[in-house]
């Protein structure tokens, strides 16, 4: 069965600074891989995905995410921190056909 | 129109209490998902409906009864909820048998049983 880790599940960067949210996957075939976001009191919003094709991901808000199947990894970056970035990351993978698997999360604070 | 609804947004019952959750969406998605996130966790997978019919029911129990009345509408029907069962429930739909597309969620409805 597909699974992902979720490598911190708190991360704490300043205003400005890289931010890096780590996730593996362990899947028998080439899986689908998608990271999530979720607000307080919210529900989650797709922030980018790989499915196949290009290994660097771009998705909304200036995130992105490289697959790279040699270290079974699939970490979401964003070169510069803001205050409105502060939120639960979701990792995500799904071998295909309609059911997905959710990694435990990462909260992630931004400090001023 | 690109959202998924979910009403009520709050909801409070007693255990003796039968009430319903609902779910809409008009994007032509024909697979629509409950689940269930308790604090602090992931989302974790109730049921899942493709083209209306119920294709995954994940071992959850009988007092959670899923209802697609129509391709744009879901419902969850709660009866004798037990304090345990306290969540939000979220709602999900997706272009049928291309979750590779992704989920597009609704805000939730945030459930307290008392």
């Amino acid at each position: 069965a597909q699974s992902v880790t979720q490598l911190g599940s708190h991360v704490s960067v300043s205003e400005g600074a890289l931010v890096l949210l780590r996730c593996n996957y362990s899947s028998s075939v080439p899986p689908y891989l998608f990271w999530y976001v979720q607000y307080p009191n919210q529900g989650l919003q797709l922030l980018l995905k790989y499915t196949t094709g290009a290994t660097l991901v771009k998705g909304i808000n200036g995130f992105e995410a490289e697959f790279k199947k040699s270290e079974t990894s699939f970490h979401l970056t964003k070169p510069s921190a803001h205050m409105s970035d502060a939120a639960e990351y979701f990792c995500a993978v799904s071998k295909g056909y309609q059911k997905v698997t959710f990694g435990i999360g990462t909260k992630l604070q931004v400090i001023p | 129109d690109t959202e998924v609804t979910q009403t009520p947004k709050h909801l409070v019952m007693g255990m003796t209490n039968k009430k319903s959750l609902k779910c809409e969406q008009h994007m032509g998605h024909r697979a629509m998902y409950w689940y269930k996130q308790k604090a602090k966790k992931p989302p974790e997978l109730m049921f899942v409906y493709s083209y209306e019919k119920l294709s995954i029911n994940e071992s959850v129990p009988s007092r959670f009864s899923p209802e697609c009345p129509n391709s744009s509408l879901l419902n969850l029907h709660l009866h004798a909820l037990q304090p345990e069962d306290s969540a939000l429930y979220l709602c999900a739909s997706s272009q049928e048998s291309l979750s590779q597309a992704g989920y597009t969620f609704g805000s939730g409805t945030r459930l307290t049983v008392v």
